[in-house]
Parts: structure tokens; C-alpha cells; sequence
């Protein structure tokens, strides 16, 4: 089982920062499988990358993907108050079919 | 556009079988899709259950495998999730989702989710 380790699991920032989410794989994964989400309370969770850098339809430019292999970075280039959420990325290609990280929330400091 | 509905008993007894049913909406079931169930403890984070094609096949969590079942209905548009012998540990926000064959290769839209609680 590819297990995806997410770092930190809390980053403070403040409006107008960049941040930068890791995700680390406990195994090689395919980055067309490789896929970065956004969940705000009580909310399900969005869709922002797939394929490790594309952004999905109406997701705004200053949220990029990155990475590849074991590695790979959701990046924000200038954080606007709407984007202090949590954040998962999640992989398709093993047992158990499909993994998630634990998430990353990204709080306004 | 594809819209997704869970449905279902937001209360189930120990021991009991969670029951509960996704409705596509905007779209056909019968795409060259895969749905699936994603459930979401209180606090925690993620976690996938299982999928289904509109062929009937399926793949499934090898940690819920045992206790798991998912169907679909076509004439109805919609697939649904049984859980059987569940406890405490079960009660989370369910989900349905879609995952996007090909493109975009991801779960590219959810349904709203519903809260199932296992309790006495």
C-alpha cells in the first residue's frame, strides 16, 4: 500500500503569502495519478490539480502542482483569505486502489 | 452538469448495516466512470471505500473489503453502499464521488455528503 505523507500538518500564514504543501510517497506513484484537493468546513472536498500540475476547471492560477515520482508540492502563490482551508493530496494506482494524505491545514496566522 | 446526491439512515445501531444511496443527476451513469464511496470521521481525514463501474464491477478498500457492497442501479441512475456489522468507528460523513476516467484521472465531483452515526 503507497501510503502519502503530508507536511506540515498546520501552516500559519497570512493573506498575500505564498505557501508551499508537501506530499511525500511512500512509493513511486504515477503523477497522472496524482491529485490535490481542497476541503473547507463543512463542505465536500474540490478538486484543484490533477495529473500532479494541471489545474482543474475554474481554479484560479495562483494555485500551481508540482513534483514528481515521491515528491510532490501544491504551491500558492499569493494567498487570498478564501484559501485557508485543508488540504489533501490523493493517489490512484495500487492496493488499496486509491490512498489520501492526512492533510495539511492551512490557518490564517 | 453531473450533480451527485447521497441519501440514507443518518442513524445506525451497532452491529447494524449502514445503507445508503448516491443518485447521479446531469448526467448518465453509464459513462465511462467509476463511482465511489469516500467516508470522513469526525476531525479526520479521508478515506476510500470502494467503486463501481456501470458494468457492476467493482474494487474495494482491502481494510473494508469484507464488510462491503456496492451496487448500482441504472434504470435509476444511481449506486449505492452497504456496510455491514458496523461499530463506532464507522459513524463519518459518507461521500460519492466520481472518478473522471482519463480525464482528469481524479474524483472531479462529490456529492455533498451525508452524516451516518453508529450509535445505541
Amino acid at each position: 500500500e503507497i501510503v502519502l505523507t503530508q507536511s506540515p500538518g498546520t501552516l500559519s500564514l497570512s493573506p498575500g503569502e505564498r505557501a508551499a504543501l508537501s506530499c511525500r510517497a511512500s512509493q513511486s506513484v504515477s503523477s497522472s495519478y496524482l491529485a490535490w484537493y481542497q476541503q473547507k468546513p463543512g463542505q465536500a472536498p474540490r478538486l484543484l490539480i490533477y495529473g500532479a500540475s494541471s489545474r482543474a476547471t475554474g481554479i484560479p492560477d495562483r494555485f500551481s502542482g508540482s513534483g514528481s515520482g515521491t515528491d510532490f508540492t501544491l504551491t500558492i502563490s499569493r494567498l487570498e483569505p478564501e484559501d485557508f482551508a485543508v488540504y489533501y493530496c490523493q493517489q490512484y494506482g495500487s492496493s488499496p486502489g486509491y490512498t489520501f494524505g492526512q492533510g495539511t491545514k492551512l490557518e490564517i496566522k | 452538469q453531473v450533480q451527485l446526491q447521497e441519501s440514507g439512515p443518518g442513524l445506525v445501531k451497532p452491529s447494524g448495516t449502514l445503507s445508503l444511496t448516491c443518485a447521479v443527476s446531469g448526467g448518465s451513469i453509464s459513462s465511462s466512470d467509476w463511482w465511489s464511496w469516500v467516508r470522513q470521521p469526525p476531525g479526520k481525514g479521508l478515506e476510500w471505500i470502494g467503486e463501481i463501474y456501470h458494468g457492476g464491477s467493482t474494487n474495494y478498500n482491502p481494510s473494508l473489503k469484507s464488510r462491503v457492497t456496492i451496487s448500482v442501479d441504472k434504470s435509476k441512475n444511481q449506486f449505492s453502499l452497504k456496510l455491514r456489522s458496523v461499530t463506532a468507528a464507522d459513524t463519518a460523513v459518507y461521500y460519492c464521488a466520481r472518478f473522471s476516467s482519463g480525464w482528469p484521472n481524479a474524483f472531479d465531483i462529490w456529492g455533498q455528503g451525508t452524516m451516518v452515526t453508529v450509535s445505541s
